[in-house]
């Protein structure tokens, strides 16, 4: 499996600030994901993000609020865009392996306050 | 759409008791089933995995689980816990038919160990 780095893996951040998160994938994936994870609660699937193609949101979630780039088989961004305290959560980048197992592998996740 | 329901949102147990997580799923569809644990601030790591044929299934840290589709169920078991099993654990679905498929995740079990 590949390993996935993410960067910054905590920050605190002002309300109505924005904050890029970063994805990388040692080795080359088709599709990643974006998660998120509120306080106490469950991961909740924000985008799939495909190299060459734009994001597919999942509903709730919307380009200006989360805009992702996927330049390239291996990395990814995330933007938390104008932050308020209600975006305070854990963003998790993740992809599927291949061969069909669709066996999720996630990297440490970024913390992230917003204050 | 899949979802996946834990039963228990917290399970205490003292040391070296069994335990049971409880997790449903629903889907009109054959799925893949996982179950993920969170130690305390880090990320997700697979315990295991269903795919197809044995229902029972071993994972990791002596972990097994049993995919029952008459009642659409893959509950998690170990017979005997320690203090560092106290994590927050996660059953998650997958549809089968589609590849690269994204995850939905229950609601969390939060497993406590008590010595």
């Amino acid at each position: 499996s590949a390993v996935i780095s993410q960067k910054p893996s905590r920050d605190i951040c002002q309300r109505g600030t924005s904050l890029t998160i970063q994805c990388q994938v040692d080795s080359q994936v088709t599709m990643m994901f974006w998660y998120r994870q509120q306080p106490g609660q469950s991961l909740t699937l924000i985008a799939t993000a495909n190299q060459g193609s734009e994001a597919t949101y999942e509903s709730g979630f919307v380009i200006d609020k989360f805009p992702i780039s996927r330049p390239n088989l291996t990395f990814s961004t995330l933007t938390v865009s104008n932050m308020s305290p209600e975006d305070s959560s854990i963003y998790l980048c993740t992809y599927m392996s291949s061969g069909g197992t669709t066996e999720a592998f996630f990297g440490q996740g970024t913390r992230l306050t917003v204050v | 759409a899949q979802s996946v329901t834990q039963l228990d949102s917290q399970v205490p147990v003292f040391e070296e008791a069994p335990v049971e997580l409880r997790c449903n799923y629903s889907s009109s569809v054959s799925v893949y089933l996982f179950w993920y644990v969170q130690y305390p601030n880090q990320g997700l790591q697979l315990l295991l995995k269903y795919l197809s044929g044995s229902t029972l299934v071993k994972g990791i840290n002596g972990f097994e689980a049993e995919f029952n589709k008459s009642q659409t169920s893959f509950h998690l078991r170990k017979p005997s816990v320690h203090i560092s099993d106290t994590a927050e654990y996660f059953c998650a679905v997958s549809v089968k038919e589609t590849s690269g498929s994204r995850l939905t995740f229950g609601e969390g079990t939060q497993l406590t160990v008590n010595p």
